[in-house]
């Protein structure tokens, strides 16, 4: 079946380096992305999302970039902080617009 | 922002028990729930999808009769989990959407359950 992936399961950073995040696609009809952060037994988090008509979009210190051609989506994190340690992940959205589905996640680690 | 509100954070039950779970969405209607479940390290795996005063839609895989989930109101969905084994033991996460298409979904705070 179609689904939604990560390439790095962990990335670690040095504090107020930027981080880049990036997460593969394979469902061309998915029209609508979310990245969500997962702190240690929480749910997620929303962090930015970006619809398919569009191939960037900024937020506070985080941008998500949209290659449709590849597949690809990618987030980041400017001047990463210790704050940003935390899980990611990509979701699309998929079921004619009803339901998200889940990337493998990114373990992102920032170090003093 | 939109709260949901998941209880209880923690449960642990005696194997052969059942468990339920509440989601609520505090200040707005939601016309979607959403169960996950994620084990440790790994992404969340969509449970099923519940409309309110239909029956939920589960995923390929998912076993209706041991994951019951009820949507009664545009507020408030269950899951419970009966006849729960130590294989059950998981991290269940609700989410909810106050309508289709391009919107987020907000979350809850996830259940850690425990069978023992």
């Amino acid at each position: 079946g179609e689904s939604v992936g990560l390439h790095l399961p962990t990335l670690s950073v040095q504090e107020g380096d930027n981080s880049i995040i990036n997460c593969a696609y394979s469902n061309s009809a998915s029209d609508y992305f979310i990245w969500y952060k997962q702190e240690s037994g929480k749910g997620p988090q929303f962090i930015i999302d970006i619809r398919s008509n569009m191939d960037k979009r900024q937020g506070q210190r985080v941008t998500v970039l949209l290659n449709k051609t590849v597949k690809h989506l990618s987030l980041q994190i400017a001047a990463t902080q210790p704050g940003d340690s935390a899980v990611y992940f990509c979701a699309e959205n998929t079921g004619g617009g009803n339901k998200l589905t889940f990337g493998t996640g990114t373990q992102l680690k920032v170090e003093l | 922002g939109a709260v949901v509100s998941q209880h209880p954070s923690r449960v642990i039950c005696k194997s052969g028990t059942s468990v339920k779970i509440e989601c609520r969405s505090l200040d707005f209607q939601a016309t979607t729930m959403f169960w996950y479940r994620q084990f440790p390290k790994q992404s969340l795996m969509l449970m099923a999808t519940s409309n309110e005063g239909s029956k939920a839609t589960y995923e390929q895989g998912v076993e209706k009769d041991k994951f019951l989930i009820n949507h009664a109101s545009l507020t408030l969905s269950t899951l419970t989990v009966t006849s729960a084994h130590p294989e059950d033991s998981s991290f269940y996460i609700c989410s909810a959407r106050d309508r289709k298409g391009w919107t987020e979904a907000f979350f809850g705070q996830g259940t850690r359950l425990t069978v023992v």
